[in-house]
């Protein structure tokens, strides 16, 4: 166990639709990142926030959007669904706020298996 | 744009062989991360490489971050099953975080 946890663990949904995915970080850590994993493939970095800010930003979509609040945890909000949006989302939590900076390791959540059919 | 690509992608052993996973990036990394993702799991972080040309090892793998900062390598001795799955290496570029594209290992007992 990571100490990250993420709900749900699975989404069922419709193309054209918006869902929110919930993460909350190891106590601790002020940094959350947000990642798409597509079936069989690699880990697409989406977004990073710390303590409350956005950090730095990857190959997000603008129909996707992110926020951490004051307690820490994120929320991932992906609106407008279509049918290659179904992937696992990861969360991942680290202290610092540089991601790969030295010993800044990253704990990852169970992640959130969204299909949009 | 950044790029870290590995290979082999897929590689399948027998038990008790050897097996190795190259990461290679297109721009200079200050560090390399490694994570194991088992089937149906998710990512758990294994070693950090900091400085140029550093070995680093646990047990039956070694890693090695390359001279120029530019590649890395994982190797495993003897593979056991209990290594099943994708070997991910990563770093830092431009303020982001740039996964490799994983080598699936799979073990036959």
């Amino acid at each position: 166990d990571s100490g990250v946890t993420q709900t749900p663990k699975h989404l069922i949904t419709a193309t054209g639709q918006r869902v929110t995915l919930r993460c909350s970080p190891r106590s601790g850590d002020l940094s959350v990142y947000w990642y798409q994993q597509s079936l069989d493939q690699g880990l697409q970095f989406l977004i990073q926030y710390y303590n409350g800010e956005e950090r730095a930003k990857g190959n997000i979509l603008e129909r996707f959007s992110a926020q951490q609040f004051p307690d820490l945890h994120s929320e991932l909000n992906l609106s407008s669904l279509e049918l290659g949006d179904s992937a696992l989302y990861f969360c991942a939590s680290s202290v610092g706020i540089q991601p790969g900076s030295s010993y800044n390791e990253q704990f990852f959540g169970p992640g959130t298996r969204l299909t949009v059919l | 744009g950044q790029q870290v690509m590995q290979i082999p992608q897929y590689q399948h052993v027998q038990e008790g062989e050897d097996f190795t996973t190259y990461c290679n990036s297109s721009t200079t990394l200050s560090n390399i991360q490694w994570y194991k993702q088992r089937p149906g799991g998710h990512p758990v972080f294994l070693i950090q490489l900091v400085k140029s040309g550093e070995v680093k090892k646990q047990k039956r793998l070694t890693f090695q971050f390359g001279e120029a900062k530019k590649n890395s390598s994982l190797h495993i001795t003897a593979t056991q099953t209990t290594d099943v799955g994708t070997y991910f290496c990563a770093g830092p570029a431009f303020n982001k975080f740039y996964f490799g594209s994983g080598t699936k290992l799979n073990v036959k007992p």
